[in-house]
């Protein structure tokens, strides 16, 4: 079974650029995932999908990220304009369907952007 | 406001011993708990899960403990290889309005030394 893919795997940018990143899921995984991991400190959700719809956005810093899921699959995060602070790995997960007691999530590799 | 502490934050011991990883949480209204595994420039993988209901999880030489009156969970590891280096997060899922999400601990990074 393919696990979560995610490109780039790296990315370096300057302040105020915008920068986009896309995940492919496990196939047939409803529910995906977007996580900021800032060095040093554990993930932290940014945006939960429920097949294409917004289950949970609430800390996603909306002023400056956005993301979407078309078609209920592959999904991309956006940042405009990128500022020194937004520098972290950012993860993908899925799962086959929304967090459950005894559903985990699956991970892809992330991507380390780099905001100079 | 749900907070996971792990301590220590990092750890390096000799290979072949026997080691525990802590974690604390601040609300005991979990649906589970769940240890993962990070490796540098790599994802997360899930080690362990604990229901809310449960106490305890085996898998190989590692295992995992809740205490959910308390907020504590331990995970064990047995045996200590140099192939365990890593870093082991804590993660609690709960609920977040109408939807559910993990909250992470900021991990312990182990080293074990050959």
């Amino acid at each position: 079974e393919a696990g979560v893919a995610q490109s780039p795997r790296y990315k370096i940018i300057e302040k105020r650029q915008s920068v986009a990143f896309w995940c492919n899921p496990i196939s047939g995984h409803a529910t995906l995932y977007w996580y900021q991991q800032i060095l040093g400190q554990g993930p932290k959700l940014l945006i939960q999908f429920q097949n294409n719809g917004v289950v949970d956005d609430s800390q996603l810093p909306k002023d400056r990220f956005s993301a979407e899921r078309l078609k209920g699959v592959d999904s991309t995060l956006k940042i405009q304009p990128a500022k020194l602070e937004d520098s972290a790995v950012y993860l993908c997960a899925s799962s086959l369907r929304l967090a459950g007691p005894k559903e985990t999530q699956y991970f892809g590799p992330g991507t380390r952007l780099l905001v100079l | 406001k749900q907070e996971v502490t792990q301590i220590p934050a990092a750890l390096s011991v000799p290979e072949g011993e026997n080691l525990v990883l802590n974690c604390s949480f601040t609300d005991s209204a979990i649906y589970n708990l769940q240890w993962f595994r990070q490796d540098p420039g790599k994802g997360l993988t899930s080690l362990l899960l604990i229901q809310s209901s449960q106490r305890e999880q085996t898998s190989g030489r590692l295992n995992a403990s809740l205490d959910k009156s308390s907020g504590r969970s331990t995970l064990y590891i047995a045996a200590s290889q140099p192939g365990d280096s890593a870093t082991y997060l804590c993660a609690v899922l709960i609920s977040s309005g109408s939807a559910r999400q993990l909250t992470f601990g900021s991990g312990t990074q182990l080293t074990v030394l050959p």
